[in-house]
């Protein structure tokens, strides 16, 4: 079955530490891989596609087939990172996005 | 932002009200969605379009139907309202790049 997991409901680190949030997939195929943000009284929006490779915002995100994973890092974690963030993989020729349940990040002065 | 928005932005209703909720895109976008949020479960998929008078379900569409009879609208409408439907409602829209636009979101309640 498709699927993905984002383990961590919660994820605290301290201003200027680096974060990673983790991602895992279960897909059966070539998935497309992407991460999405929701700030504070702010629309959903993409922040990552895995096709595009390129660092936004600092964050950066690399698709690990062995593992299947799309973990999103960054080195230096900025007060105005805190947000809700989605992993999402989008099924091969169906336009249908399965959506992870999410991690909140809080990063903390 | 403006190009999708989302109508009504909060309801209330009873059990067992009929209630139905509108996305509007102005971005000519072939794909649309229907998602709910809620703690614990993040995003999933009602249901979705892939064109007018296309569409099909997705992870959780039972108690929930859709309509669009032009590109601009896609409208989602719960029967027979119950509380396990109290969630909050987004809207999707997508183009031919896979990339999802999101609405702000329809706060729905079910008393």
């Amino acid at each position: 079955a498709q699927r993905v997991t984002q383990p961590e409901k919660l994820l605290s680190v301290f201003k200027g530490a680096p974060v990673e949030l983790k991602c895992n997939y279960s897909y059966s195929g070539s998935p497309e891989l992407f991460w999405y943000v929701q700030y504070s009284r702010q629309r959903l929006q993409l922040l990552l596609r895995h096709i595009s490779r390129e660092s936004i915002k600092g964050f950066t995100a690399d698709l690990n087939k062995g593992e299947t994973s799309f973990h999103l890092k960054k080195p230096f974690a900025q007060e105005e990172d805190s947000a809700m963030y989605y992993c999402a993989l989008v099924s091969s020729g169906t336009y249908k996005y399965i959506f992870g349940t999410g991690t909140r990040l809080k990063v903390l002065a | 932002d403006a190009g999708i928005t989302q109508s009504p932005r909060h309801k209330v209703t009873e059990t067992g009200t009929p209630v139905t909720l509108r996305c509007h895109q102005t971005e000519n976008h072939r794909y649309m969605y229907w998602y709910r949020q809620d703690p614990g479960h993040g995003l999933r998929l009602i249901h979705y379009s892939y064109g007018v008078k296309d569409t099909d379900k997705g992870e959780v569409s039972d108690g929930y139907s859709v309509s669009r009879s032009k590109t601009e609208d896609f409208l989602l409408t719960l029967e027979s309202a119950t509380s396990s439907q109290t969630s909050v409602y987004f809207c999707a829209t997508g183009g031919s790049g896979n990339e999802q636009f999101f609405g702000p979101g329809t706060r729905l309640t079910v008393l």
